[in-house]
């Protein structure tokens, strides 16, 4: 079971907008800040978001990033197909002095 | 090229050691940490510990505590994380990643990650 909880799966068809959700505690979410990560099938993850709302540079503006309280979303405008991937948030947790990830969510473009 | 490089897939038997490599290159490597994270096969990711290279202050997940080292030579720019007692549980592919030590624990992220090094644990 992970520290940060994750639907399973999500799914939406191409140009469509999706939420994936991320629910903490207050020792994780609710003290620090959220990072995304996308890992598309075969690759290594990649940095999607950082600091609950950040994108690094190259990433679209169709990635979006919120946190509120201790859960975070992330969302996805304009669907496409390479967005098919599996998505995690993370998140420091300050009682296990460390980094804990969510179960990931598999996302599907219908 | 910023992305670090991974040594390449080990096999091992239960019971063994496995010492894995990360070597930085295009950065700044004692202004990283650099983290370790595994994935078994269909399933997510497993953060297992953190080292900082300029002090070599390491800080390990609670779970792997006792079984797992993380080192690293600042000559060559290259981080190491062994694991030990290796059991058939532990086969995944383990990847290093980097994380900008400015950013202190409450904004911590990892921003660049190696490509994943294959670790198969099997008799």
């Amino acid at each position: 079971q992970s520290v940060l909880t994750q639907p399973p799966s999500a799914s939406g068809t191409p140009g469509q907008r999706v939420t994936i959700s991320c629910s903490g505690s207050s020792s994780n979410i609710g003290s620090n800040t959220v990072n995304w990560y996308q890992q598309l099938p075969g690759t290594a993850p990649k940095l999607l978001i950082y600091s609950n709302n950040q994108r690094p540079s190259g990433v679209p503006d169709r990635f979006s990033g919120s946190k509120s309280g201790t859960s975070a979303s992330l969302a996805i405008s304009g669907l496409q197909s390479e967005d098919e991937a599996d998505y995690y948030c993370e998140a420091w947790d300050d009682s296990l002095n460390g980094v804990v990830f969510g179960g990931g969510t598999k996302l599907t473009v219908l | 090229q910023v992305q670090p490089e991974q040594s390449g897939a080990e096999v091992k038997k239960p019971g063994a050691s496995v010492k894995v490599s990360c070597k930085a290159s295009g950065y700044t490597f004692t202004s990283y940490d650099i983290n370790w994270v595994r994935q078994a096969t269909g399933q997510g990711l497993e953060w297992m510990g953190w080292t900082n290279p300029n002090s070599g202050n390491t800080g390990y997940a609670q779970k792997f505590q006792g079984r797992v080292t993380m080192t690293r030579n600042t000559s060559i720019s290259t981080a190491y994380m062994e694991l030990s007692s290796l059991r058939s549980e532990d086969t995944a592919v383990y990847y290093c990643a980097r994380a900008p030590i400015w950013s202190g624990y409450s904004n911590y992220y990892m921003d660049v990650w190696g490509k994943g090094t294959t670790v198969t644990v099997s008799s």
